[in-house]
């Protein structure tokens, strides 16, 4: 079993709909998390960084981590075409070294 | 630069040659990672700098991979005796401080060994 599962995707929405991307992880050492947004041929961007449980909120995303159940969340509200992108979830202990799910590529029709 | 400069952008070689990447951090950041990504999955870490020092070099694959970090800014990363199973693209990321702050990776570099 890997450190980090990802949902497998793709998943193809429409424009306007909220989206929910999930991923768990087996390790009780993680403790920051995070997801990128990783456009084709471009390296990963950072969306959101969270510290341990709890909820935070930027703009049309929000990012959930439940550390109890093992389990972080990224929903994207009113999703838009500039969306589509692949992205990834990475979590990390106190050190530097980041794992990384799998990826999940969306695509956000107009 | 403003960001993290990868070159080459696209490596093509064939099997058995040496390969050198080169990554150019943000200035002034002391952190420096190499990742590697296959087709289809998440980057995996490699190796991590703090200034000159390999801080943690536990994800290289074997000692076909070296990289070095001479003046604590631009990084090489050396691939020597290729095999197909190298192909990938290979991220460079840079931090402040390093510890828990954010990464910022560079577009990396494509290498396909034939």
């Amino acid at each position: 079993q890997k450190e980090v599962e990802q949902d497998p995707g793709p998943l193809s929405v429409p424009e306007g709909a909220i989206v929910s991307l999930n991923c768990t992880y087996s390790n009780s050492a993680f403790q920051y998390f995070m997801w990128y947004r990783q456009y084709s041929r471009k390296g990963p961007e950072l969306l959101m960084y969270t510290y341990s449980s709890g909820n935070k909120e930027d703009g049309r995303f929000t990012a959930q981590v439940d550390k109890s159940s093992k389990y972080i969340s990224l929903f994207i509200r009113d999703s838009q075409p500039s969306d589509s992108a692949t992205y990834l979830c990475a979590m990390s202990g106190t050190n530097s070294k980041l794992t990384f799910g799998k990826g999940i590529t969306l695509s956000v029709r107009p | 630069g403003a960001g993290v400069s990868q070159t080459p952008s696209n490596k093509v070689t064939e099997k058995g040659k040496y390969v050198e990447l080169r990554c150019d951090p943000i200035s002034g950041h002391t952190a420096l990672y190499w990742y590697r990504q296959s087709l289809g999955q998440g980057p995996e870490f490699l190796i991590y700098f703090q200034g000159t020092g390999a801080a943690d070099d536990s994800g290289l694959p074997n000692d076909r991979f070296f990289a070095v970090r001479p003046e604590g800014s631009v990084s090489t990363l050396k691939i020597q005796r290729t095999e197909r199973g190298d192909s990938a693209v290979y991220l460079c990321a840079s931090s402040l401080n390093g510890g828990t702050g954010e990464l910022f990776f560079g577009e990396g570099s494509r290498l396909t060994v034939l």
